[in-house]
Order: C-alpha cells, then sequence, then structure tokens
C-alpha cells in the first residue's frame, strides 16, 4: 500500500490563529486526497475531497472558509484551520487515491488541540 | 443519520479462537466495502474489502462476508492473535471503488492470553 506521511503530528494552538497540516504520499501519485476528522470516542468524517488541480470539494456541513485545502501536486495536500477555535480541536487524517489502486490509505494523523 | 453501523463497541476474544466483527449498512446504493484496524493517535490500516458482486473474500488470517439481502457483513479473525487488539472499523462506498467513505462507529477488539 501507499506511504502517507502527516505534519505536526500534534499541535497546540491559541484560539483565533490558523494551523496548517501537511498530507504527503510518500511513494504513490495520489490524483484524490481525503480529509477526515475524529471527535473523541466517534467515527471517522469525511470532511472534503480534493483532486490534485482542482478546487476541494467539501461535504454538508464543512465550513470551505474555514477548512481551506490545497491539493497542488500528486504528493502534497495541506489543510488550513483558520480562526480556529476549541470545538475545532479533534484529530485530523488525511488519506490518499489513485490510478491502480481500489483502497484509500490513511496518514497517522493530527492532533489538534486549541486553547 | 448513521449509514454503518457497527452495534458492537466493543469485543473480547480468547488468543487463537475466532473474532467475528459485525457491520450493518442502510444505503442501499454502497457497493464496496472495507475494514479498517486502527491503533490510538494512528491512522487507519486497510485490512480487506470486498465488492457488492462478491459475498466473501479472503486474505490470510482475514476474510470478509457480505449478505447484500441483509445489508450486513462481517469480519473474521481466525485465529485471533494478540497483536489483533485495536478498533476495527467497516467502511463503504457507493462508487465502486474506495471513494467518498462513509465508516461505521467502530468495535474495540481486546484479545486475550
Amino acid at each position: 500500500g501507499a506511504v502517507v506521511s502527516q505534519h505536526p503530528s500534534w499541535v497546540i494552538c491559541k484560539s483565533g490563529t490558523s494551523v496548517k497540516i501537511e498530507c504527503r504520499s510518500l511513494d504513490f501519485q495520489a490524483t484524490t486526497m481525503f480529509w477526515y476528522r475524529q471527535f473523541p470516542k466517534q467515527s471517522l468524517m469525511l470532511m472534503a475531497t480534493s483532486n490534485e488541480g482542482s478546487k476541494a470539494t467539501y461535504e454538508q456541513g464543512v465550513e470551505k472558509d474555514k477548512f481551506l485545502i490545497n491539493h497542488a501536486s500528486l504528493t502534497l495536500s495541506t489543510l488550513t484551520v483558520t480562526s480556529a477555535h476549541p470545538e475545532d480541536s479533534s484529530f485530523y487524517i488525511c488519506s490518499v487515491s489513485g490510478t491502480g489502486t481500489d483502497t484509500q490509505y490513511f496518514g497517522p494523523g493530527t492532533r489538534l488541540t486549541v486553547l | 443519520d448513521q449509514q454503518v453501523k457497527q452495534n458492537s463497541p466493543s469485543l473480547s476474544v480468547q488468543e487463537g479462537r475466532i473474532s467475528i466483527l459485525n457491520c450493518d449498512y442502510t444505503n442501499s446504493m454502497f457497493d464496496y466495502f472495507l475494514w479498517y484496524k486502527k491503533y490510538p493517535a494512528e491512522g487507519p490500516t486497510f485490512l480487506i474489502s470486498i465488492s457488492s458482486i462478491k459475498d466473501k473474500n479472503e486474505d490470510g488470517r482475514f476474510t470478509v462476508f457480505l449478505n447484500k439481502s441483509a445489508k450486513h457483513l462481517s469480519l473474521h479473525i481466525v485465529p485471533s492473535q494478540p497483536g489483533d487488539s485495536a478498533v476495527y472499523f467497516c467502511a463503504a462506498s457507493a462508487a465502486g471503488t474506495a471513494s467518498k467513505l462513509t465508516f461505521g462507529t467502530g468495535t474495540r477488539l481486546q484479545v486475550t492470553l
């Protein structure tokens, strides 16, 4: 399967600041990248889907102006949480998919804590 | 509306025995199903998948069964090993591949010695 990394693995920030999370596909041409979040003791919830070079498609209830997604290359996608608030504290996970694979491969996740 | 449900939040199985994890879905458009294993503070690891045109898929110790009429799938792990202890998520897609996955709530499996 694909090797996916995320950076940072955890981040603590003050309320009102912006945080950028990177997702890298190390050995796989990821034509599609997905961003999920998981609140404690809940399931993974899809936030958005991005295709390389295109604007992301956001799920219902996810604010596109708050969660900025950039998928500029086949190996890198970024999620920026703008003006973060404590309720944005969560575990953010990216996954990749592409030609020749019928599954999604997940990164290790990023723990965001907003104080 | 939880379209993919795992009704057992936890399961404890003795080492060497069979672990059976269950998953139910409500959306008849789902045609591709996957099982993932997850450790705390890590991303999910893909285990096995099945297309709706099949009713069984096997990979080593892992077998997934799909009952379309009942909208039910199950993951069998035989024999269970202590390293299998983790949270298991089933996921479903309506696109025939792993596109836009809807996850269940997870089942925590504990394999005891």
